[in-house]
């Protein structure tokens, strides 16, 4: 079964305590994508990868890091969490065509207190 | 760049009536167009999607959008709503074209009641 998979899906941690949040497929795809979704502004993008090593700002990309050294996986990291990125976070991937869908992973629900 | 307006937020409608979700989207580029939609606790999922040809676009569970080009509009209709289909809504566009980033509009809370 096509997935993408998010650990995990909910995650309290407190101010400054560095955490990774993992995705990964098994599609196949080249493109893999961080989004992070708040009330009232939609999903916005964080950072995206076209393929392996190579990885790109978004739109929102302050505080945060990834890493592409494999195809599958796109762990995004929080070096020093703020009360800020309290969000939900999705990570979707697709092909490298962008007339391809997106899949999306079932979500994390950071709490930074 | 691209942009996108779902302009309303929430849009309340009782089951078996029909509903239109409304996308408005700027680009000076050509386009592609999608809607997504989020069930409670889940990622999003694809509804639908334009890229060319017939500017009617037909997707799962009933839903249909049509390509309006000079309005700048690809709107989201059902005929017939039910209870499952209590959802957000996204409207996204892309420009066309391997590189460009796909941007989501703020999405429209979809709720059906009996």
């Amino acid at each position: 079964e096509a997935q993408v998979t998010q650990n995990p899906r909910y995650l309290i941690t407190v101010t400054g305590k560095k955490l990774t949040v993992t995705c990964s497929q098994n599609m196949n795809h080249e493109y893999m994508s961080w989004y992070r979704q708040d009330p009232g502004l939609g999903l916005r993008q964080i950072y995206y990868s076209m393929n392996v090593e190579v990885t790109d700002k978004g739109d929102v990309p302050e505080g945060y890091k990834v890493s592409r050294k494999e195809k599958r996986n796109f762990p995004l990291i929080l070096e020093s969490p703020s009360p800020n990125q309290t969000s939900l976070y999705f990570c979707a991937c697709r092909f490298v065509d962008n007339n391809s869908p997106l899949h999306f992973g079932n979500g994390t629900r950071l709490t930074v207190t | 760049a691209q942009s996108v307006t779902q302009l309303d937020s929430q849009v309340p409608v009782f089951e078996e009536a029909p509903v239109e979700l409304r996308c408005n989207y700027s680009s000076s580029v050509s386009v592609y167009l999608f809607w997504y939609v989020q069930y409670p606790n889940q990622g999003l999922q694809l509804l639908l999607k334009y890229l060319s040809g017939s500017t009617l676009v037909k997707g799962i569970n009933g839903f249909e959008a049509e390509f309006n080009k000079s309005q700048t509009s690809f709107h989201l209709r059902k005929p017939s709503v039910h209870i499952s289909d209590t959802a957000e809504y996204f409207c996204a566009v892309s420009a066309t074209g391997t590189a460009s980033k796909l941007t989501f509009g703020t999405g429209t809370r979809l709720q059906v009641t009996l």
